[in-house]
């Protein structure tokens, strides 16, 4: 089983329908994160979490939220999905600053 | 500003020919520097850091970098590219002063290398 599990891995959705996003981990990581990924950009982080009361915005926050449930489940919201957040997305977990990240599969989604 | 770029979108190389993936940074502080490769469907795979010490980083599938302060780099390279390297690559940079102690990387807007037969 993977270590960090995305659900859904495709989503199809309309613009104004709120949609969520779903990452699991096993690692045992305090550290959960989600970026999305633009082709030609890279990945941009939109929020990450040390624990389940500490919810921060990254650089690109506005019109996401998210919810730490646990320590194993961050999840990642679109209130009201609009097409240019069309993108595949990523839930990322690291033990610690300096250790590196580990990715689930992503999810790509898309908004009409 | 913190940035990274990759200022290749794509790098074509034989097989069996040596392979460079280039990028360089822009920081406040001293770096803290990583390659990610990204298969096809999948999510992104660590390859290397560095953090200190020796300027030449060895990791996954014989892939290694090289700090260069002076000219503020860190390529990627192999020695011997293989068909199966072909992926999508990202370098990250941490930058200790802008990041804290959150962790948080900058990603390049990666390079796709293919490695043709």
């Amino acid at each position: 089983d993977a270590d960090v599990t995305q659900t859904p891995r495709n989503r199809i959705t309309k613009t104004g329908k709120r949609i969520m996003l779903e990452c699991s981990q096993t690692k045992g990581h305090d550290r959960m994160y989600w970026y999305r990924q633009d082709p030609g950009l890279g990945l941009r982080l939109i929020y990450y979490s040390f624990d389940v009361k500490d919810i921060n915005k990254g650089e690109i926050s506005d019109g996401y939220s998210v919810s730490r449930q646990a320590q194993a489940k961050f999840s990642l919201s679109l209130e009201s999905a609009i097409p240019n957040q069309t993108a595949l997305y990523f839930c990322a977990t690291s033990g610690t600053a300096n250790e590196k990240l580990f990715f689930g599969s992503g999810t790509q989604l898309s908004v009409l | 500003a913190q940035s990274v770029a990759q200022p290749e979108d794509q790098v074509n190389v034989a097989e069996g020919n040596p392979l460079t993936v280039k990028c360089t940074y822009s920081v406040s502080g001293n770096p803290y520097l990583f390659w990610y490769v990204q298969y096809p469907n999948r999510g992104l795979q660590f390859l290397l850091k560095y953090i200190t010490g020796d300027n030449l980083v060895k990791g996954s599938y014989g892939f290694e970098a090289e700090f260069n302060k002076s000219q503020t780099s860190f390529h990627l390279k192999k020695p011997s590219a293989l068909v199966s390297d072909s992926a999508l690559y990202f370098c990250a940079v941490r930058d200790i002063i802008y990041s804290g102690n959150t962790g948080k990387l900058i990603f390049g807007q990666g390079t796709t290398l293919q490695v043709k037969p």
